[in-house]
């Protein structure tokens, strides 16, 4: 069973441009979410979708925002990068229902901000 | 506020012998789950093991056990025989299990360091 994947690995933007993160959850899994990972300060929750809606969204600003798509992937959108979005982008995935209450994490997307 | 703290950002272990990462948190629900997260150098996390807030037994996975204490909001993970591979970030986490309320809070993380 393939597991949570994120595109791209790495990414460089410089300040100001805008950046789409992907990730493509565990076959089955409705729920996407999306944690920043900044040095030294461990996951910070940002969004949440499931069944292709936004749930629930962490404290960042709006600049942060993101879909689910029919297929359960995932787009997060930043726009207006500023040097402090430097960081790892994590995306989980979670099946829904049951006792089934494990976020299955992808290898995370490294951006840094110039 | 619900938080996760982790007072200790690193940690370091003889091989073989066994450690303890400790986690408290803050909440005022009474159903929840919590868990630990093993996060090694090639980034990936998984999950190392988890506890229902309802089972006052702990929960043991191999080499891995937690020692929960609701009352204290205590949530500390052992490690015993610590194998070389044991050595990343720890991340401790937790959830509330409210209907509709599924967003998971961690911690900042130990880094475990394992000395040969």
């Amino acid at each position: 069973e393939a597991g949570v994947t994120q595109s791209p690995t790495h990414l460089i933007k410089t300040r100001g441009q805008q950046v789409t993160l992907r990730c493509s959850p565990i076959s089955g899994h409705t729920s996407v979410y999306w944690y920043q990972q900044a040095l030294g300060l461990g996951l910070q929750f940002l969004l949440w979708y499931d069944e292709g809606e936004e749930r629930n969204r962490g404290n960042f600003p709006p600049r942060f925002s993101g879909r689910q798509f029919p297929n359960y992937s995932s787009e997060l959108n930043v726009n207006a990068l500023e040097l402090e979005d430097s960081a790892l982008y994590l995306c989980a995935s979670r099946i829904w229902g049951g006792g089934a209450d494990t976020q299955y994490f992808g290898p995370g997307t490294r951006l840094t901000v110039l | 506020a619900q938080t996760v703290t982790q007072s200790q950002p690193e940690m370091s272990v003889q091989e073989a012998e066994t450690v303890t990462l400790s986690c408290t948190y803050d909440t005022s629900e009474s159903d929840y789950y919590l868990f630990w997260y093993k996060q090694p150098p090639s980034r990936q996390m998984i999950l190392v093991i988890r506890q229902e807030a309802y089972k006052q037994q702990n929960a043991t996975e191999n080499r891995f056990s937690v020692n929960f204490q609701k009352a204290a909001k205590s949530f500390s993970l052992k490690i015993s025989d610590s194998q070389l591979g044991d050595a990343a970030m720890y991340f401790c986490a937790y959830r509330i299990i409210r209907s509709g309320t599924y967003k998971y809070i961690f911690g900042t993380g130990t880094r475990l360091k394992v000395l040969a």
